[in-house]
């Protein structure tokens, strides 16, 4: 199994442009999660999807950011527009969902960088 | 408030002894979950505890949780530099798939 895959690997863009990240799951698993993490607020979870469909955004920082699932292998952030203080690296995560043990997978993560 | 405190925060200790990790969790659950977290890496799952009492072992670490308690415990036996690394615990509340972090416990291991 090839585990949770994200891309880019790195980012670096500047401020005020749109960022796309990618995030394709581990086959089979129903639940996908994003997760944001810095030194100064630790690993923070922004979204997660359960069968496709938002189940908690409420760690979705503001409105410039959004996030989708148009299938239960794909799902995307985007940040529009990027500040500075968006930086950070983003972990997609994925899990089968199932009660008694949801243990999540972790993706690489994406290290973005916002000049 | 749902919320995760782990302590110590940073450890230093040297190789072959010996150390605890706690994790206290602010409500009930019987779902705790430890993750290692190398520099620059991503986090790699070590230990899920399913139930009160519950005790689960891999090489130098072993696991234990106690749900009355709300806490669980990480343990290190006589520790190599390859431990070296972040650990982080996070529950599991019920009815929902999400994981509430702890801020993590450095981990240095030195000669």
């Amino acid at each position: 199994d090839a585990g949770v895959i994200q891309s880019p690997r790195h980012e670096v863009t500047e401020m005020g442009q749109e960022v796309t990240l990618r995030c394709k799951p581990i086959s089979g698993h129903n639940s996908l999660f994003w997760y944001r993490q810095t030194m100064m607020r630790g690993l923070e979870l922004l979204i997660y999807f359960n069968n496709n469909v938002p189940i908690d955004d409420s760690g979705m920082p503001e409105d410039r950011f959004s996030a989708k699932m148009p299938n239960a292998s794909f799902s995307t952030l985007k940040i529009q527009p990027s500040e500075p203080r968006d930086s950070a690296v983003y972990f997609c995560a994925s899990s089968l969902g199932l009660e008694g043990s949801d243990t999540q997978y972790f993706g690489p993560g994406t290290r973005l960088t916002v000049l | 408030e749902l919320k995760v405190e782990q302590n110590p925060l940073f450890l230093s200790m040297q190789e072959g002894k010996n150390y605890t990790i706690y994790c206290n969790y602010s409500t009930t659950s019987d779902r705790l979950y430890w993750y290692r977290q190398d520099p620059g890496k991503s986090l790699e799952s070590l230990f899920v505890l399913l139930s009160n009492g519950a005790v689960k072992q891999e090489g130098r670490l072993m696991a234990s949780l106690d749900t009355k308690a709300r806490l669980s415990t990480l343990h290190i036996t006589a520790a190599v530099h390859d431990l070296s690394a972040t650990y982080f615990c996070a529950f599991s509340t019920y009815n929902t798939d999400k994981l509430i972090f702890g801020t993590g416990t450095r981990l240095q291991v030195f000669p």
